[in-house]
Order: structure tokens, then C-alpha cells, then sequence
């Protein structure tokens, strides 16, 4: 069973608009969520986190939303440029744990 | 910093063999995991270590796979003997442990078992 679910394998975006990716989770224990980015041939790398304790959290381009009482999170990429173009993972986990629990991942396509 | 080293990085071996996949973690980073990516399964999470002692290996399959960290420098996953089924990305990710959920992870290993 998956605590983290992506439920949308892949998506495509315009280049310039807004890519919204999301994230439900079932595990009301988790307080800590984090999204990773990944491209082809390399590993996953941190992107963005929001702690249970704020409903958003912004650096830059990106932009995490938490709803805690939906189980749910999203993240919005804007404007899209063509280096987003990758696999997004939605990760959790609980406090004073040092486990991560991935999702499956969406692949992001930027459209030229 | 090199980060995370993982080595090799493709593996192409045949059932029955043994296989093992080495990882050196971030210097000063005293959490180190190992996961598997499948299509099918995403990214799983398969044992992670901290100060070198093993704390949650509930994600490895089966007996088959066995991990060490003999040191704070150097981890392997093996599989013995390999199946077709183990065919995989291997990554190995390490954490500071400083309070920071963020983990590091190296390049993979992508294991293709004939």
C-alpha cells in the first residue's frame, strides 16, 4: 500500500504557463514533505519542503501547498521553462524519522 | 565535495551471479541509504544505516540481498544469487543528520540481470 501516491505518471505543460504536479499521502503521521527532482541518467535531487506547520512555501520559480486536513500537496512551477522537463518525486516523512517515502514520481514534459 | 560515489554504473550480469554495488557516502554524513526505482514500484526504500549500524532493512526483498557498512566511508548492497526480477536502478542516498530531512543521492547503478 502507498502511503505516498502521484497519481498522474506523467504531464505536459506549455513552456511559460503553470505546471501544477501533485501529491496525496495517507499517513497522518507524517509532518515533513519534500519534492525531488530527476533527469535521466543522474540521481534525484532536493527541489523544495514545507513542514506540517505552514500551508506554503515558496523559493523562486517553485511553490509548495500543503493542505493537512486533505492529505494533499502540490507543487506549481511557474513560468515552466524546458530544463523542468524531468521525473518529480513527492517524498514524507514523520518526525524524528530518518526515512523518506518516496511516490511514484510524474514525468513533467515542457512543451516548446 | 564529489557527493554521493556509486560504482559501478551499469551492470549487465547473468542469473545466478553475484552481483554488488558499492557506494561511498558524503564525507561527514552519518545516514546512508540504499533504495531501488522500478517502473512498476517507484522509488523504494530498501535498508538505511546510520553510524554505519543498520536500523530499518524491512525494504530488502528478500534473503538474497544482503547490505554492510564495514565504515563511515563505504557501503554495498549484494545480491546472490541474481534474478531477472532484480533488474533495477540501485541508488544509494546519505544524510547529514543534523536535523535536515534532505538526502543526497549518488548517479545509480543500473543493474540488468539476463
Amino acid at each position: 500500500d502507498q502511503q505516498v501516491k502521484q497519481n498522474s505518471p506523467s504531464l505536459s505543460v506549455q513552456e511559460g504557463r503553470i505546471s501544477i504536479l501533485n501529491c496525496d499521502y495517507t499517513n497522518s503521521m507524517f509532518d515533513y514533505f519534500l519534492w525531488y527532482k530527476k533527469y535521466p541518467a543522474e540521481g534525484p535531487t532536493f527541489l523544495i519542503s514545507i513542514s506540517s506547520i505552514k500551508d506554503k512555501n515558496e523559493d523562486g520559480r517553485f511553490t509548495v501547498f500543503l493542505n493537512k486536513s486533505a492529505k494533499h500537496l502540490s507543487l506549481h512551477i511557474v513560468p515552466s521553462q524546458p530544463g523542468d522537463s524531468a521525473v518529480y518525486f513527492c517524498a514524507a516523512s514523520e518526525d524524528r524519522d530518518d526515512k523518506i517515502i518516496f511516490g511514484k514520481g510524474t514525468r513533467l514534459h515542457i512543451l516548446p | 565535495d564529489a557527493g554521493v560515489i556509486q560504482s559501478p554504473r551499469h551492470e549487465v550480469t547473468e542469473m545466478g551471479q553475484e552481483v554488488t554495488l558499492r557506494c561511498k557516502p558524503i564525507s561527514g554524513h552519518n545516514s546512508l541509504f540504499w533504495y531501488r526505482q522500478t517502473m512498476m514500484r517507484g522509488l523504494e526504500l530498501l535498508i538505511y544505516f546510520n553510524n554505519n549500524v543498520p536500523i530499518d532493512d524491512s525494504g530488502m526483498p528478500e534473503d538474497r540481498f544482503s547490505a554492510k557498512m564495514p565504515n563511515a566511508s563505504f557501503s554495498t548492497l549484494k545480491i546472490q544469487p541474481s534474478e531477472p526480477r532484480d533488474s533495477a536502478v540501485y541508488f544509494c542516498a546519505s544524510n547529514p543528520r543534523d536535523g535536515s530531512y534532505e538526502q543526497y543521492f549518488g548517479p545509480g547503478t543500473r543493474l540488468t540481470v539476463t
